[in-house]
């Protein structure tokens, strides 16, 4: 699985967007971009997935650069509840194996 | 639809005892993994199960830990000879198809 690249930390004020970046640069035809977010020593949760097409849904937005070397993980309006670990994961989508190879992912803190 | 269910979320052991830990899969789901998260640190894969296979174990340490996902009832993840380097948040997830849905771990401490 591609290697991805994550800023450590971030800052949002509450109510604005939370743009979180990610490059994955050697990442292959056949591999999707995953986001997952852990909110403070709970499970990790499913945010978003995409191959190449932005995506959305109730949670938040992808948008994966043309060439997919990169991608922004979009929530549009941050709240505090917001704040956590959210990891971006490159993998192959077989059917049933979701085998996920965490990194140290980005801490948003949104604050008041 | 209820989520993956985990049990017991806190379990604390002495040195040298067996710690047991239960995930119950989302229903309809048959594949199980199985995390592991030391304290300040991120999640590491350990072992990937569907009904009574191990498919894939490269994240196990190779002694005192082994898993099972047997044909009726949740799986386990067994610690044997449990050490204070085993203390550690364990996280399942169960996946029907192309995402994973996390359980909200078995957090244990071994004094």
């Amino acid at each position: 699985d591609a290697k991805t690249t994550q800023p450590p930390s971030m800052d949002c004020a509450e109510g604005r967007a939370a743009n979180l970046p990610c490059n994955h640069s050697t990442i292959s035809g056949n591999e999707y971009v995953y986001w997952y977010r852990q909110i403070h020593s709970q499970g990790p949760q499913y945010i978003i997935h995409g191959l190449k097409n932005n995506e959305t849904n109730e949670m938040a937005s992808l948008i994966i650069t043309e060439d997919r070397k990169s991608s922004t993980l979009i929530l549009p309006h941050a709240t505090l509840r917001d704040t956590a670990v959210y990891y971006c994961i490159v993998r192959v989508a077989t059917g049933g194996y979701n085998k996920l190879i965490f990194g140290a992912g980005t801490r948003l803190a949104v604050h008041p | 639809n209820a989520g993956v269910m985990q049990n017991p979320r806190h379990l604390v052991r002495r040195r040298g005892q067996e710690a047991r830990l239960r995930c119950s899969p989302m229903k309809g789901h048959s594949h199980v993994y199985w995390y592991r998260q030391l304290p300040e640190e991120g999640l590491k894969f350990m072992v990937y199960l569907q009904k009574e296979n191990i498919i894939d174990e490269s994240g196990m340490p190779k002694e005192r830990f082994s898993a099972e996902f047997p044909k009726e009832g949740p799986s386990i993840l067994r610690i044997q000879q449990v050490v204070r380097g085993d203390s550690a948040a364990y996280f399942c997830a169960s996946s029907p198809s192309t995402e994973a849905f996390f359980g909200q771990g078995t957090r244990l401490t071994v004094v």
